[in-house]
């Protein structure tokens, strides 16, 4: 089955620096990859998501890119501000599996320090 | 106005003890979920039921008993509470649609304690 690992654990950058978060994934066909961002105290909350049919996408400061050939994908958040503070998580799924499940990484703990 | 709402935000309980956890959506989703995050922050999928019939069904104990009286509330009963069960419980729920997997809207959580 699928299995996501994601990179690193903790990440602390000064604001307005840039912050990338990596995830790697071992079903090739898996081919949709979501970011979820989790506030303190909230649910996770869907902030950008990629298909295997494009390489990058970008929402403002936002963008994730994916190597297929290379089974990863990246979230790239650039100016970073103290709201980007939160856990972020990647995500893949595969289009075969008859639960359309996704497969979540663990998390990554960004820090902005002021 | 709440997307998907879950009751109680708080839950403390003792061991051995019998409880549970309601999740509503208003966002006519055909799929609900129960995910559950430890302190590593780690999500763990537990059910899912897509029209009221289970899809996911992971490796949980069955003093875990998820129910789904309609497309709109997914209910998760707890039997027999453990000190391991303390964690925080997400509600989520999406449209599952034949191209795959869609956006899943999260509840805020149940906080469970168990003493």
């Amino acid at each position: 089955g699928e299995n996501v690992e994601q990179h690193p654990s903790t990440l602390s950058v000064q604001e307005g620096d840039s912050a990338v978060i990596k995830c790697t994934y071992s079903d090739s066909a898996s081919n949709y990859f979501p970011w979820y961002k989790q506030e303190l105290g909230k649910g996770p909350q869907l902030i950008i998501d990629i298909r295997s049919n494009v390489g990058e996408k970008k929402d403002q400061r936002i963008a994730v890119t994916l190597n297929k050939t290379a089974k990863h994908f990246s979230l790239h958040i650039t100016e970073t501000q103290p709201e980007d503070s939160a856990v972020y998580f990647c995500a893949a799924s595969n289009p075969m599996d008859s639960n359309y499940q996704l497969i979540w990484g663990a998390g990554t703990k960004l820090i902005i320090k002021p | 106005d709440t997307a998907v709402s879950q009751t109680p935000k708080y839950l403390v309980t003792q061991m051995g003890n019998d409880k549970s956890i309601k999740c509503e959506q208003n966002l006519g989703h055909d799929t609900m979920y129960w995910y559950k995050q430890d302190s590593k922050k780690f999500l763990k999928i537990m059910f899912s039921y897509n029209n009221k019939e289970l899809i996911i069904n992971e490796t949980v104990p069955n003093r875990f008993s998820p129910k789904s009286p309609d497309k709109a509330h997914l209910n998760l009963h707890i039997n027999s509470l453990e000190l391991g069960d303390s964690a925080v419980y997400f509600c989520a729920s999406s449209f599952l649609r034949t191209s795959g997997t869609d956006t899943q809207y999260f509840g805020p959580g149940t906080r469970l304690t168990v003493l």
